[in-house]
């Protein structure tokens, strides 16, 4: 069965950096598109970003560009997302999402952010 | 890129059907067939329950049916049962290539 399994949440100041890792097993990760979608407390999902299986194609939410830096290493099965400039409105769960034609087929169990002094 | 738009909430009785609608512009939900809708107990992750508009991953009940007409797409529940009680988020492809998510339906089971 697919497993993501995402790791690197944590207490962060804001203006502060954190590095978000994805394990993906089960499938062959390489062939398949790899988004990073999050959740703030008590709200809705948000979409954050997405790559493609050979990092042709790399796409960031406005709230995000340029700040945050999705990447991949399909030698060691993961996703990653490197997250700089961090503020109060990045705190949120994220998730690592496999996407099968365009659709978010399979989730991970979430890493929790949460950017305070 | 704004979120899509579904109503807060929704109820129904065991048994029942009821309907969520999402609705968007033609530069998502009416221009592509790429909508999808997920479930979300709390605390746990999302499920992919409805994909292209009216697709069921292998799994999934058949009484989540999806339409779509124009800018605005509906997931159907039929049979309501208490174990649907959940959030509910629809999801489109967009023009820019990206992705937007609806604003979420609470679903109770009275």
């Amino acid at each position: 069965e697919v497993q993501l399994v995402e790791s690197g949440g944590g207490l962060v100041k804001p203006g502060g950096s954190l590095r978000l890792s994805c394990a993906a097993s089960e499938f062959t990760f390489s062939t398949y598109t790899m988004n990073w979608a999050r959740q703030a407390p008590g709200k809705g999902l948000e979409w954050v970003s997405s790559i493609t299986g050979s990092s042709s194609y790399i796409y960031y939410a406005d709230s995000v560009k340029g700040r945050f830096t999705i990447s991949r290493d399909n030698a060691k099965n993961s996703l990653y997302l490197q997250m700089n400039s961090l503020r109060a409105e990045d705190t949120a769960v994220y998730y690592c999402v496999k996407v099968d034609h365009l659709a978010m087929t399979r989730w991970g169990q979430g890493t929790l952010v949460t950017v305070s002094p | 890129q704004s979120a899509l738009t579904q109503p807060a909430s929704v109820s129904g009785s065991p048994g029942q059907s009821i309907t969520i609608s999402c609705s968007g512009t033609s530069r998502d939900v009416g221009g592509y067939n790429y909508v999808s809708w997920y479930q979300q107990h709390p605390g746990k992750a999302p499920k992919l329950m409805i994909y292209d508009v009216s697709n069921r991953p292998s799994g999934v009940s058949n009484r989540f049916s999806g339409s779509k007409s124009g800018n605005t797409a509906s997931l159907t529940i039929s049979g309501l049962q208490a174990e649907d009680e959940a959030d509910y988020y629809c999801s489109s492809y967009t023009s820019s290539n990206t992705y937007v998510f609806g604003t979420g339906t609470k679903v109770t089971v009275l």
